[in-house]
C-alpha cells in the first residue's frame, strides 16, 4: 500500500539544526512531486516547501527560506528536510505528503505520513 | 499569498443534520482548491479535490462546490465519525495556503 513513514524529530535548542526524512513506498516515488507540511501544537496547517519530481523546482514558505531545505534521493525513495538556525516558532508536527497529480503542476496532497515532532527548546 | 478564510470556527451539528462549511480565497484559484479533514492524533485526509472531485474512498455524502474566490463542502447527513476539523486549500499559487479550519463538533 501506498506509505509515507517520517523520521528524525526530536527536541533541540534553539539555534541547532536537524534533518528530518520520509520513507516512501508503494508508489513509483521518482515520479511525484513533494511536500512538506507543518502543524505547531493546538494550530492549523502551514505549507513548509516542495519539490519537484526531479528536483528542478523547489518553493519555500517565507517563514522557514534561507533557514530549511528540502531534498530527495529518488534511488532510496526518500524525501529530507534539512532544518538549520531552528527558532521556538518551528515547534511542530511535520508532515511529508504527496502530490496527487505526478507530473502536473497543480495538485492537491493525497497520501500523508504521520507525522514527527520537532521541539526547539532551551 | 492568498489568504484563505474558513467560515464558521465551529459548527455544531447532531448526526443526520446538514453541515455547510464555507471558504474563500483572496484572489481567485481558479478550480484548484481542496478539503481535507482532521481527526485528533491524526494526518489530514484529503476529501475533495479541483473543487467538487471526491478523493477515493470518500463518502458520497461529502460534496464541494465552488470556483474562483467561494468554496463550499457539504456534508449531507452528518455521521459520528465525521465530527473533526476540516480544512480548506489552495494549491494555484506557491506558497501552498489553508485555511484556519472549520471545528465540527457533536451539538
Amino acid at each position: 500500500q501506498v506509505q509515507l513513514v517520517e523520521s528524525g524529530g526530536g527536541v533541540v535548542q534553539p539555534g541547532g539544526s536537524l534533518r528530518l526524512a520520509c520513507a516512501a513506498s508503494g508508489f513509483t516515488f521518482s515520479t511525484y512531486g513533494m511536500h512538506w507540511v507543518r502543524q505547531a501544537p493546538g494550530k492549523g496547517l502551514e505549507w513548509v516547501a516542495f519539490t519537484r519530481y526531479d528536483e528542478s523546482n523547489k518553493y519555500y514558505a517565507d517563514s522557514v527560506k534561507g533557514r530549511f531545505t528540502i531534498s530527495r534521493d529518488n534511488s532510496k525513495n526518500t524525501l529530507y528536510l534539512q532544518m538549520n538556525s531552528l527558532r521556538a516558532e518551528d515547534t511542530a508536527v511535520y508532515f511529508c505528503t504527496k502530490d496527487y497529480y505526478g507530473s502536473g503542476t497543480y495538485s492537491a496532497f493525497d497520501v500523508w505520513g504521520q507525522g514527527t515532532m520537532v521541539t526547539v527548546s532551551s | 499569498e492568498v489568504m484563505m478564510t474558513q467560515s464558521p470556527a465551529t459548527l455544531s451539528g447532531s448526526p443526520g443534520e446538514r453541515a455547510t462549511l464555507s471558504c474563500r480565497a483572496s484572489q481567485s484559484v481558479s478550480s484548484n482548491f481542496a478539503w481535507y479533514q482532521q481527526k485528533p492524533g491524526q494526518a489530514p485526509r484529503l476529501l475533495i479535490y479541483y473543487a467538487s472531485t471526491r478523493a477515493t474512498g470518500i463518502p458520497a455524502r461529502f460534496s464541494g462546490s465552488g470556483s474562483g474566490t467561494e468554496f463550499t463542502l457539504t456534508i449531507s447527513s452528518l455521521q459520528s465519525e465525521d465530527f473533526a476539523i476540516y480544512y480548506c486549500q489552495q494549491y494555484n499559487n506557491w506558497p501552498r495556503t489553508f485555511g484556519q479550519g472549520t471545528k465540527v463538533e457533536i451539538k
